[in-house]
């Protein structure tokens, strides 16, 4: 079974200011990680994947994440916010092979504020 | 990338009526399409796994007779919301995994479409 943990709900960071949003995972296969990105009434936007090669991943808009086995962590991180950031982020799941869903998590409302 | 196109992206229908939605992939073949549910300000909650010429996996809880699925082909599977009520209101949204192959590791992207709200009146 494999599930998600994302450990805030709401995270609320000044313009300019570094971008942290947690995650934790627990699978029973290996896993494949993702974050997406959703911006108030739009779809989903694959941020990044980690699909076991390099554990630190970079993804578009200047984000990335790193992946961390012995932690079961893939916290997403980006240096600078911009007001653009500001939307819901999850944090997802899924056996890396195979025709299996994706889990995910329960969301991080990122705000960002001027 | 690889495209999914989800439609309508906005549907408002009256209590009692039924809605269809569609879900294409663009330029690859999905043997297996997944849909979701999502109400305000949650997750995504997976409803079913919508295989290719078979049936549909529900999730549990996810009524099979009003959330009726199809995937006739590789490329597309609809999801028709039945005697839908005010309840079902909520942004339904479909998606593909590809799986191609670059080297020894598969691909496993999913792909999403753009989402339908579907308002209940």
């Amino acid at each position: 079974a494999q599930s998600v943990t994302q450990l805030d709900s709401h995270v609320s960071v000044s313009e300019g200011t570094p971008v942290l949003l947690r995650c934790n995972y627990s699978s029973s296969y290996s896993p494949s990680l993702f974050w997406y990105v959703q911006h108030p009434n739009k779809g989903l936007q694959l941020l990044l994947k980690y699909t076991s090669a390099a554990t630190l991943v970079k993804g578009i808009n200047g984000f990335e994440a790193e992946f961390k086995k012995s932690e079961t962590s893939f916290h997403l991180t980006k240096p600078s916010a911009h007001m653009s950031d500001a939307a819901e982020y999850f944090c997802v799941v899924s056996h890396s092979f195979g025709n299996t869903p994706l889990v995910f998590g329960k969301g991080t409302r990122l705000s960002v504020i001027a | 990338g690889a495209v999914v196109s989800q439609h309508p992206s906005r549907v408002i229908c009256k209590s009692g009526t039924s809605v269809k939605i569609e879900c294409r992939s663009l330029d690859f073949q999905a043997t297996t399409m997944f849909w979701y549910r999502q109400f305000p300000k949650q997750s995504l909650m997976l409803m079913a796994t919508s295989n290719e010429g078979s049936k549909a996996t529900y999730e549990q809880g996810v009524e099979k007779d009003k959330f009726l699925i199809n995937h006739a082909s590789l490329t597309l599977s609809t999801l028709t919301v039945t005697s839908a009520h005010p309840e079902d209101s909520s942004f339904y949204i479909c998606s593909a995994r590809d799986r191609r192959v670059s080297g020894s590791i598969p691909n496993t992207e999913a792909f999403f479409g753009q989402g339908t709200r579907l308002t209940v009146v």
